[in-house]
């Protein structure tokens, strides 16, 4: 069975960083795509990063560029998302998610995990 | 960035209605469109993607078909799980893009 289980969130304030982790098991993690995607409270979603089976590519959001970094290592099955100079427009519930093989759709989802930006 | 517009926001329906729900693309995807279901206080859940292929293990009242840049979902038989917000979401170019989701409610 595919399980996703991000960790990490929490309440920053204006400007500050926090690390999200997202621990995978159940399926080949070093062949397949990752991403972030964020759900806003009551709202909708949004993509914000993906990153290719090796990490030689990586893709964002407009919004995030220059901000956020995701990252992976395939010897944990994990993959990351550091958010610097955080915003209160990043406050979301931050999915991580299994782009499904040859393609970027979301075969499978974690929990999710609540970032709070908020002084 | 193609924007995605789905409609209606949100439907009332009855157990058994057919319920259809559109996606309109701001430009043409070809049929690079997948169908989430979300359920309250739930991670989405793949249902359909390439326009029309159910995921394993879905149900076969669900359905989707389209090109281009008009796309339809729809549920044959509304069942009582299916209470959720549906959303569309394109893949054919970054940034990945979703419709802002249409809610649907059993009457």
């Amino acid at each position: 069975e595919v399980q996703l289980a991000e960790s990490g969130g929490g309440l920053v304030q204006p400007g500050g960083s926090l690390r999200l982790s997202c621990a995978a098991s159940g399926f080949t993690f070093r062949t397949s795509w990752m991403s972030w995607v964020r759900q806003t409270p009551g709202k909708g979603l949004e993509w914000v990063a993906n990153i290719k089976e090796d990490g030689s590519e990586k893709n964002y959001v407009d919004s995030v560029k220059g901000r956020f970094t995701i990252g992976r290592d395939n010897a944990k099955n994990s993959v990351y998302l550091q958010m610097n100079s955080l915003r209160a427009e990043d406050t979301a519930v931050y999915y991580c998610a299994r782009d499904c093989a040859s393609g970027w759709w979301f075969c499978n989802w974690g929990q999710g995990t609540l970032v709070t930006v908020s002084s | 960035d193609i924007q995605m517009t789905q409609s209606p926001s949100s439907l009332s329906a009855s157990v058994g209605d057919r319920v259809t729900i559109t996606c309109q693309a701001s430009q043409d995807i070809t049929n690079y469109l997948a169908w989430y279901q979300q359920r309250p206080g739930k991670a989405p859940k793949l249902l359909i993607y390439d326009d029309s292929v159910l995921q394993t293990g879905v149900p076969s009242r669900f359905s989707g078909r389209g090109s281009g840049t008009h796309f339809t979902f729809t549920i044959s038989s509304l069942q009582p799980e299916d209470i959720a917000t549906y959303y569309c979401q394109q893949y054919d170019y970054l940034p990945l893009t979703f419709g802002g989701g249409t809610r649907v409610e059993v009457k």
